[in-house]
């Protein structure tokens, strides 16, 4: 992989599902990997920096796991609420140094009350 | 702690006509970017820098450009103004200690008619 790829794209849940989407990286050379949440008509906001394998972070419902081997991390929202609703980023620094960090497409989650 | 700020908020500029989106950061950091974010395009990377006095070209520089004078200051020029940079842009600023974990602005919407 030699790019930032997330998975789905869009995605739709009822209020209280629990739901997860995936980011794959490249895993040669891993430095770190960046979760961001973003709202409609805001700016991207931090969750969580990633840094080893098998890592997990949690902030309240929402939780993600790292896999740098395979190059790829899961972010996890049990009992999803319409505040939910947002764009969730994945980011990775790229080839061009640990600074030049690459977003992916990110995907977008709409909960329906 | 303003974090990272950015002016203006919104800008309409007929074609040809020229502007500066302003960006200041009161982190401290090294490192700071500006983004632009197309619809189903994701962050795409202008420009970014790695201290005073440096920068470098991200992945869509062409008809902008950046100076870095100081550690709080990176400003974007657009010259010549063009349909095509309609969009939103985001300014953006990161440390080695969050490794590299991104602070965004708030955003400068801009129109090119």
């Amino acid at each position: 992989i030699l790019n930032v790829e997330q998975s789905p794209q869009s995605l739709h849940v009822q209020e209280g599902d629990s739901t997860n989407f995936t980011c794959s990286f490249p895993s040669s050379n891993f430095y770190a990997l960046h979760w961001y949440r973003w709202e409609t008509a805001k700016s991207p906001e931090a969750l969580f920096v990633m840094t080893l394998n098998g890592d997990e972070k949690k902030k309240g419902r929402i939780s993600a796991t790292l896999n740098t081997k395979e190059g790829y991390s899961y972010l996890y929202i049990k009992g999803s609420q319409p505040e939910d609703s947002a764009t969730y980023l994945c980011a990775s620094p790229g080839s061009g140094g640990y600074q030049k960090v690459t977003f992916g497409i990110g995907t977008k989650l709409q909960v329906i009350p | 702690n303003a974090g990272v700020t950015q002016t203006p908020k919104f800008r309409i500029l007929k074609i040809g006509q020229s502007m500066t989106l302003q960006c200041t950061q009161d982190m401290n950091h090294n490192y700071m970017y500006w983004y632009r974010q197309d619809p189903g395009m994701g962050l795409k990377l202008i420009y970014y820098s790695v201290g005073a006095g440096i920068t470098d070209k991200g992945e869509v520089p062409n008809g902008y450009n950046v100076s870095r004078s100081t550690t709080e200051d990176f400003p974007l020029r657009l010259e010549l103004a063009a349909p095509s940079q309609t969009s939103v842009y985001f300014c953006a600023s990161s440390g080695v200690l969050t490794y590299y974990e991104q602070y965004f602005g708030p955003g400068t919407r801009l129109t090119v008619t």
